[in-house]
């Protein structure tokens, strides 16, 4: 059964440009979840996708934005990159559809911006 | 706005002995988990607790939850090297939704 994965595992990136993140979630799970969790820190919600719409969305800028396909996958692009978006970014899994609420999280992204 | 707060935030024990970390959350929560995190590593699930008095255990680890005081607990029981991880606790709020993080504690167990 696989898990949660993620693509790419690392990225360097430089201030200004945009990067796309991808995420496929576990087998028969509808719901996807990204977290940016910045060094030393817990993780932070940025949004959720169900059924190919952001159902919610954290305290994070627009320059962050999403998008669920309907094979459930989901990207995560964030745009005009700032020192600060450097971090750990971490997809997580449910399957709401069936009122099963666990989020299981996949490796991450390991996002560096110079 | 909620808080979910965490303490300690760095907690160094000997093999073989006991401790609790204590996670308190500012408003009703529908569930709440407990998870695992290695250096450089994703995050993995240790408990979820449903209910107020639920109380799981899992080898030296055991976690309970008291929705009334909003004050949820992991307990460590002879602990060991392998413990040796950042434990976070999340509050889901709303069904499912966001996952609200406390700050982590930091747990280096030595011989």
């Amino acid at each position: 059964d696989a898990g949660v994965t993620q693509s790419p595992t690392h990225l360097i990136k430089t201030r200004g440009q945009q990067v796309t993140l991808r995420c496929s979630p576990k087998s028969g799970h509808d719901t996807v979840s990204w977290y940016q969790q910045a060094l030393g820190q817990g993780p932070q919600f940025i949004f959720q996708y169900y059924e190919e719409e952001e159902r919610q969305r954290g305290n994070f800028p627009d320059r962050f934005s999403g998008h669920q396909f309907p094979n459930y996958s989901s990207e995560l692009n964030v745009n005009a990159l700032l020192l600060g978006d450097s971090a750990l970014y971490l997809c997580a899994s449910s399957n709401q559809g069936r009122g099963s609420y666990e989020q299981y999280f996949g490796p991450g992204t390991r996002l560096t911006v110079t | 706005e909620l808080k979910v707060e965490q303490n300690p935030l760095f907690l160094s024990m000997q093999e073989g002995k006991n401790y609790t970390i204590y996670c308190n959350y500012s408003t009703t929560s529908d569930r709440l988990y407990w998870y695992r995190q290695d250096p450089g590593k994703s995050l993995e699930s240790l408990f979820v607790l449903l209910s107020n008095g639920a109380v799981k255990q899992e080898g030296r680890l055991m976690a309970s939850l008291d929705t009334k005081a909003r004050l949820s607990t992991l307990h460590i029981t002879a602990a060991v090297h392998d413990l040796s991880a950042t434990y976070f606790c999340a509050v889901d709020i709303d069904s499912g939704y966001a996952l609200n993080f406390g700050k982590g504690t930091s747990l280096l167990v030595t011989p």
